[in-house]
C-alpha cells in the first residue's frame, strides 16, 4: 500500500501562471485535507474533502484558489494567477475516516518566481 | 482560532536527556496527535491519543492527555541527535454537520539535540 503521493516535489511558476498540485491519498481513504507550510512555520489548515465534495475550505482563500476531489483520480489543489506569496509547501494528508491517524505526503514545494 | 499551541517554541538539549514538549488547545477534541518534521521533508505520524485515553507509550516516546486542561504533553526519553527535528500537535475536532473532523495543527516546537 503505497503512501500518499503528491506531485510534482518541487514546482516553479512565474507571477500569473496556474499552480496545479496532485494527492493521491492513500488506498482506501476517502478524507483529504490540504496545508500550507511557509518557512519555519506550522502547518496552516486549507480544505478538507471527502469524494466529491468539500467538507470544510474555511482555510482556503476565497480568490485564486480551488480544491476538488473528485470521484475518480486524485485531489487537485489548483492556484490560479500565482504570486510570490503562494511560495509555500503544500502538504496533503489523507485518512479512512474519522479518529484516526492522518498520512501525509512528503509535500510540493511551489516556487514563485 | 489556532487550535494547537505547542510549548516551547524551541528546546536545545543533549544528548541522552530527556525532551518534553507540551499542546494547548482550545475546543473539545475527538483525538490528539503528534507529528514530527525533519527539516525541508513531510510529516512523519508519531503517535495518536482518544479523547478516552489518558497516556500511550510507543518506543522512547510517551504522550499524555488531560482533556480537563485541554492540553498534551510528548515526552522523549534518552534523546538522540537523530531525534533533531520540528514537534507538531494536531487536534481533530468534530465539525458541526456530518460527523467529520477537521485535523489543525500547532505551531511546532523546534527540538535540537546535542551530540
Amino acid at each position: 500500500n503505497a503512501g500518499v503521493m503528491q506531485n510534482p516535489r518541487h514546482l516553479v511558476r512565474r507571477r500569473g501562471q496556474e499552480a496545479r498540485l496532485r494527492c493521491s491519498p492513500m488506498k482506501g481513504h476517502s478524507h483529504v485535507y490540504w496545508y500550507r507550510q511557509l518557512p519555519e512555520e506550522g502547518l496552516k489548515f486549507m480544505v478538507y474533502l471527502q469524494k466529491e465534495n468539500i467538507i470544510d475550505e474555511s482555510g482556503m482563500p476565497k480568490e485564486r484558489f480551488s480544491a476538488e476531489f473528485p470521484k475518480e483520480g486524485p485531489s487537485i489543489l489548483r492556484i490560479q494567477q500565482v504570486v510570490r506569496g503562494d511560495s509555500a509547501a503544500y502538504f496533503c494528508a489523507s485518512s479512512p475516516h474519522i479518529n484516526t491517524e492522518a498520512f501525509f505526503g512528503q509535500g510540493t514545494r511551489l516556487t514563485v518566481v | 482560532s489556532q487550535q494547537g499551541e505547542e510549548d516551547p517554541q524551541a528546546l536545545s538539549i543533549q544528548e541522552g536527556e530527556n525532551a518534553t514538549m507540551n499542546c494547548s488547545y482550545k475546543t473539545s477534541i475527538n483525538n490528539l496527535q503528534w507529528y514530527r518534521q525533519n527539516s525541508g521533508r513531510g510529516l512523519v505520524h508519531l503517535i495518536l491519543i482518544r479523547s478516552n485515553e489518558r497516556e500511550k507509550h510507543s518506543g522512547r516516546l510517551r504522550v499524555t492527555l488531560d482533556t480537563s486542561k485541554k492540553s498534551s504533553s510528548l515526552l522523549i526519553t534518552a534523546s538522540r541527535a537523530a531525534d533533531t527535528a520540528s514537534y507538531f500537535c494536531a487536534t481533530a475536532a468534530r465539525l458541526n454537520s456530518g460527523g467529520y473532523q477537521k485535523v489543525t495543527f500547532g505551531t511546532g516546537t523546534k527540538l535540537q539535540v546535542i551530540p
